[in-house]
């Protein structure tokens, strides 16, 4: 089955300790991003990629750095968790072939506790 | 600014009906999204909405009206399975999605 996948499903990770987080899609799609959501709050969206082209949103702190090294895969790496990081982060992909239409599928997400 | 406006929580009984609102306010309108989120885990698209009217897939339908910047989730012959958090998401004129905080929906025997 085409589909997102996050791992790992849980991290856990000391304050201060850099951590990567990774994305993988089978559905070819163009667009990739990254979301970040706290307890009873909307995602957030920290960056998103169409094909290579990396667009970061203005309010994401510089602590937070993605790479997309392929069309499949994308990684989100916290240099420097602080305790308000902890939350869950959560990859989605769209086709980016009709903006108007370009729904997004989301990978299961990845809980991210700071210790 | 741009604001999505939904209602934190909300109770219904099994079987019964339940309409959840939504109002948005955004730079242009490129087209509303219904989301459906278990606790713990990450949403799951329900439908889309570009012109004004109603859309039925099944148990679930969704509303639009673009002169009013509102729509409404409606589920149908609810289900305990139903209890999740649904967010309104609206896409504006640079194709980016402005998310709600999410209804909280609680399905009681």
């Amino acid at each position: 089955d085409a589909m997102v996948i996050q791992n790992p499903r849980y991290q856990v990770t000391q304050f201060g300790k850099p951590v990567t987080l990774s994305c993988s899609q089978t559905l070819n799609h163009n667009v990739m991003y990254w979301y970040q959501q706290k307890s009873s709050q909307a995602p957030k969206l920290l960056f998103h990629y169409y094909d290579k082209d990396f667009n970061n949103e203005a309010d994401t702190p510089d602590n937070f750095q993605s790479r997309r090294p392929n069309t499949s895969f994308c990684f989100l790496d916290i240099r420097s968790p602080g305790l308000g990081d902890a939350a869950m982060y959560l990859c989605a992909t769209s086709p980016g072939v009709d903006s108007r239409t370009d729904t997004q599928y989301f990978g299961p997400g990845t809980r991210l506790t700071v210790l | 600014g741009q604001n999505i406006d939904q209602p934190t929580e909300m109770t219904a009984t099994e079987g019964a009906i339940v309409q959840i609102n939504c109002t948005y306010q955004t730079s242009g309108f490129n087209g509303l999204f219904w989301y459906q989120q278990h606790a713990g885990e990450a949403p799951t698209f329900l439908s889309y909405n570009v012109l004004d009217g109603l859309e039925e897939k099944g148990r679930f339908s969704s509303f639009l009206s673009r002169s009013k910047g509102y729509s409404y989730l409606l589920l149908k012959e609810l289900q305990m399975k139903d209890s999740a958090s649904y967010l309104c998401a609206a896409m504006d004129s640079n194709y980016q999605l402005i998310w709600g905080a999410g209804t909280k929906l609680i399905i009681k025997p």
